[in-house]
């Protein structure tokens, strides 16, 4: 059965600080991963990955896949009480999301 | 250029009825997906239609149906509401065979309560 697991379901930091979410997927027919930033209803796109080792950026956000291990992260530096919300990772094909990291910034 | 539009934004229902929900795609966009994320569990798949098809279903009963009309617009429906369907319902639209290139976009979501 397919499923994408992320880790931790929760954390709390300052800000400041650097973070790394995790996901590792087991999804057949693997084509990409997908992360998603989800402030209050509507996930926003952050980023896809299909080929491993590969680092996308965007800002202070980055993440990388590793086809071999089968998973991802996504790292935040310096983050800011913006960045507080619910981080979704998901397996393409059928689209299965993980439960998502719940990330808090403290001021 | 108006993102995808869902409604109603809330919903109470009581047990045993039936809810419609709406879902208006991004223009161009062919393909529309549903998701419902209850409290805890992530987002879960439902349903994804693609030119007034539905290509694929997610592990729900039958009581989760929806349709795509010719405008590309879609309709949820669960019938027979039991007190866990309560959850907020996503809907995310996509050009086919462009999803996986730049992933979807989502509508801020309609939350329903059974009571």
């Amino acid at each position: 059965e397919d499923k994408v697991v992320q880790s931790p379901l929760s954390l709390v930091v300052h800000e400041g600080d650097t973070v790394t979410l995790n996901c590792s997927y087991e999804v057949t027919n693997f084509r990409s991963l997908l992360w998603y930033k989800q402030e209050k209803k509507a996930p926003t796109f952050l980023f896809m990955l299909t080929s491993s080792g590969i680092e996308k950026k965007s800002g202070r956000l980055s993440s990388i896949l590793d086809k071999k291990e089968l998973f991802s992260i996504l790292n935040i530096t310096a983050t800011q009480t913006g960045d507080s919300a619910i981080y979704l990772c998901a397996g393409d094909d059928k689209i299965i999301f993980g439960k998502g990291t719940r990330l808090h910034i403290l001021p | 250029e108006a993102g995808v539009t869902q409604s109603p934004t809330h919903l109470i229902k009581t047990r045993g009825q039936q809810a419609t929900l709406r879902c208006s795609p991004i223009s161009g966009h062919t393909s529309v997906y549903w998701y419902q994320q209850a409290l805890g569990l992530g987002l879960q798949f439902l349903l994804w239609y693609d030119e007034g098809e539905e290509r694929n279903r997610g592990n729900f009963p039958p009581r989760f149906s929806g349709r795509q009309f010719p405008n590309y617009s879609s309709e949820l429906n669960v019938n027979a509401l039991e007190l866990e369907d309560s959850a907020l319902y996503l809907c995310a639209s996509s050009l086919i065979g462009w999803a996986r290139s730049y992933g979807y976009t989502f509508g801020s979501g309609t939350r329903l309560t059974v009571v």
